[in-house]
């Protein structure tokens, strides 16, 4: 049973272009979580999605970020014109349908670290 | 911002030895999560107690809650050079489904 998947590992992008970045959840699972962890930092909370829909994005930026999880394949974080300060770590989670019910365990993809230059 | 608090920041001991950390939140919650972090690679959950749970054990991990001074602690017991690594607290807030993690206890063990 495969974890959750993050792809690519390490991704390298100059100032102004697009980083795309994808997740595929636990098999079974149908919500997501994106998160950002900067150097010598804790993880902070970007969006959580289900399928088809954004139900928190109260964590992302307001321009610039963007994400989805369509009724077929990974989700997507997008992040356009990529800045210095992007740079970090992503990291992806996901949890089992019939999350909400106040206890639950989110399972932690390996990340991918955007670089910037 | 930030929820948790953890402390110490960094923590040096030798194998053997218990290893504990610290965590305060602010908010009123459903459950507290720790987590381990190795350099460089994502997190491993550990252990979840719930709001209405006081202590947990697994393996060599006990984690208490005290809900009424918003404060959880991990003890790593008999502690070994693998378990070198970061190790954040989580909280799931009342009636949200986002973690929000800490700062951070680093904790190294020597040999």
């Amino acid at each position: 049973n495969a974890g959750v998947m993050q792809n690519p590992r390490h991704l390298v992008r100059r100032r102004g272009q697009e980083a795309r970045l994808r997740c595929s959840p636990m098999k079974g699972h149908s919500h997501v979580y994106w998160y950002r962890q900067l150097p010598e930092e804790g993880l902070k909370f970007m969006v959580y999605l289900q399928k088809e829909n954004i139900i928190d994005e109260s964590g992302m930026p307001k321009e610039r970020f963007s994400a989805e999880f369509p009724k077929e394949g990974p989700s997507i974080l997008r992040i356009q014109q990529v800045v210095r300060g992007d740079s970090a770590a992503y990291f992806c989670a996901s949890s089992p349908p019939g999350t909400g019910t106040g206890t639950y365990e989110q399972y932690f993809g390996p990340g991918t670290r955007l670089t910037v230059t | 911002s930030q929820q948790g608090e953890e402390d110490p920041q960094a923590l040096s001991i030798q194998e053997g030895e218990n290893a504990t950390m610290n965590c305060s939140y602010k908010t009123s919650i459903n459950n507290l999560q720790w987590y381990r972090q190795n350099s460089g690679r994502g997190l491993v959950h550990l252990i979840l107690i719930r709001s209405n749970e006081r202590e947990k054990h697994s393996g060599r991990l006990r984690v208490t809650l005290d809900t009424s001074k918003k404060s959880s602690s991990l003890l790593i017991t008999a502690s070994r050079a693998a378990d070198t690594a970061s190790y954040f607290c989580a909280t799931e807030d009342t009636g949200f489904q986002k973690l929000v993690f800490g700062t951070g206890t680093r904790l190294l063990v020597s040999p």
